[in-house]
């Protein structure tokens, strides 16, 4: 079965600090994989994608993440986060051989405290 | 990027009422709209898919005489919540796509919250 794991439900980090959030995603299929964050009451927003190419994908607001097709994820990195990064965060896959239908997995909440 | 609009962002109705929510696609031409339920601190949900000038396409486990989705023209679908219940009180986004193909990208609206008392 097709699925996306995020291994963090929260994840609390002081302002500055690093970060990675991760992602495991299970399929037989290649994939397209993306990033979101979404702020309180809120749509989605994109960070980032991997469609093919560079297994390193830079985003907006600083953020990267890597395609790992041998340990199937796409973590999520930023070097230095800051008050504005505490929000939600969801990694999202797309089957290439299938339809235009995204699986999201359960979200992890980024908190950043000063 | 593409813009994608909810309408309203915010309603509040009685039980037993019906209440639609607009989604439109304001810059580019959406083939495939998509309709999603997100209950709190939970991720989304797909419910439907719609490409204009069909029928919907719904998720196994989602009613569609309980949630009625239009998509009649490239810029607008829309979702009706038919008798609606305090069940159905969650935060409904939806996204806009150029087609059903796994390379086109979603792009997601600001989502409507709708609370059934």
């Amino acid at each position: 079965a097709q699925s996306v794991t995020q291994l963090d439900s929260q994840v609390p980090v002081f302002e500055e600090a690093p970060v990675e959030l991760r992602c495991n995603y299970s399929s037989s299929v290649s994939v397209y994989l993306f990033w979101y964050v979404q702020y309180p009451n809120q749509g989605l927003q994109l960070l980032l994608k991997y469609l093919s190419g560079s297994t390193l994908v830079k985003g907006i607001n600083g953020f990267e993440a890597e395609f790992n097709k041998s340990q199937t994820s796409f973590h999520l990195r930023k070097p230095s986060v800051h008050i504005s990064d505490t929000a939600e965060y969801f990694c999202a896959v797309r089957f290439s051989g299938g339809y235009n239908k995204l699986i999201f997995g359960a979200g992890t909440r980024l908190a950043v405290h000063p | 990027g593409a813009v994608v609009s909810q309408h309203p962002s915010w309603v509040i109705c009685k039980s037993g009422t019906s209440v639609k929510i607009e989604c439109r696609s304001l810059d580019f031409q959406a083939t495939t709209m998509f309709w999603y339920r997100q209950f709190p601190k939970q991720s989304l949900m797909l419910m439907a898919t719609s490409n204009e000038g069909s029928k919907a396409t719904y998720e196994q486990g989602v009613e569609k005489d309980k949630f009625l989705i239009n998509h009649a023209s490239l810029t607008l679908s829309t979702l009706t919540v038919t008798s609606a219940h305090p069940e159905d009180s969650s935060f409904y986004i939806c996204s806009a796509s150029l087609g059903l193909a796994a390379y086109n990208e979603q792009f997601f609206g600001p989502g409507t919250r709708l609370t059934v008392l």
